[in-house]
């Protein structure tokens, strides 16, 4: 079945520490992917999106993911993490086909990151 | 830019009342706009994507004559949840896209409803 996962439900780091959250999709031809976050009770904002070209993508907030379509995977990263990071994290794929038309965003199910000082 | 205002963002009222969530596209025009619902601690659930000036299409399982939405602008959409029970109780969430291939959607704020 087509599907977006998230392994880590939740993840707790160490503020200034290194950051990565997975993501892995399963679908036949590779989607649109994008990454939110969601602070609580608010809406959710893109950080970056990736539809073709160099699989490193460079984010807002100092986040960047990188596509590996051997993996199936779109894992988000941060070298240094800091307090404000802490948030919910939604990794969210558009299937190959829709982009120009219905755009329908298909959710993982988030990973939850808090931030130790 | 790509800004989406959605009003209110809490609201309590008494069971069987109808609830209005306004969505607008403030920078924008969002010929597409979506409705998500989200459960505590769980992810986002599409409810429906809504058109300027034509019928919204409803995921299945989603009750269309509950859940009624209007696309009349370019600019806003409304959610009504009609004669609300405590299980329509939710987190809503809008979105909206700009005209064009690739288009990212743009999220509201979210509005928290809370049926008595």
């Amino acid at each position: 079945a087509q599907s977006v996962t998230q392994p880590d439900i939740h993840i707790t780091v160490s503020e200034g520490a290194s950051l990565e959250l997975r993501c892995n999709y399963s679908y036949g031809a590779t989607p649109y992917l994008f990454w939110y976050v969601q602070s609580p009770g608010q809406g959710l904002q893109l950080l970056l999106k990736y539809f073709s070209g160099d699989t490193l993508v460079q984010g807002i907030k100092g986040f960047e993911a990188e596509f590996k379509r051997s993996q199936s995977s779109f894992n988000l990263r941060k070298p240094s993490v800091h307090w404000s990071d802490a948030a919910e994290y939604f990794c969210a794929v558009v299937p190959a086909g829709q982009g120009g038309a219905t755009n329908k965003l298909i959710f993982g199910t988030g990973t939850l990151l808090a931030v130790q000082p | 830019g790509a800004v989406v205002s959605q009003h209110p963002s809490r609201v309590i009222c008494k069971s069987g009342t109808s609830v209005k969530i306004e969505c607008r596209s403030l920078d924008f025009q969002a010929t597409t706009m979506f409705w998500y619902r989200q459960f505590p601690k769980q992810s986002l659930m599409l409810m429906a994507t809504s058109n300027e000036g034509s019928k919204a299409t409803y995921e299945q399982g989603v009750e269309k004559d509950k859940f009624l939405i209007n696309h009349a602008s370019l600019t806003l959409s409304t959610l009504t949840v009609t004669s609300a029970h405590p299980e329509d109780s939710s987190f809503y969430i809008c979105s909206a896209r700009d005209w064009g291939v690739n288009q990212p959607q743009h999220f509201g704020d979210g509005t928290r409803l809370s049926i008595l």
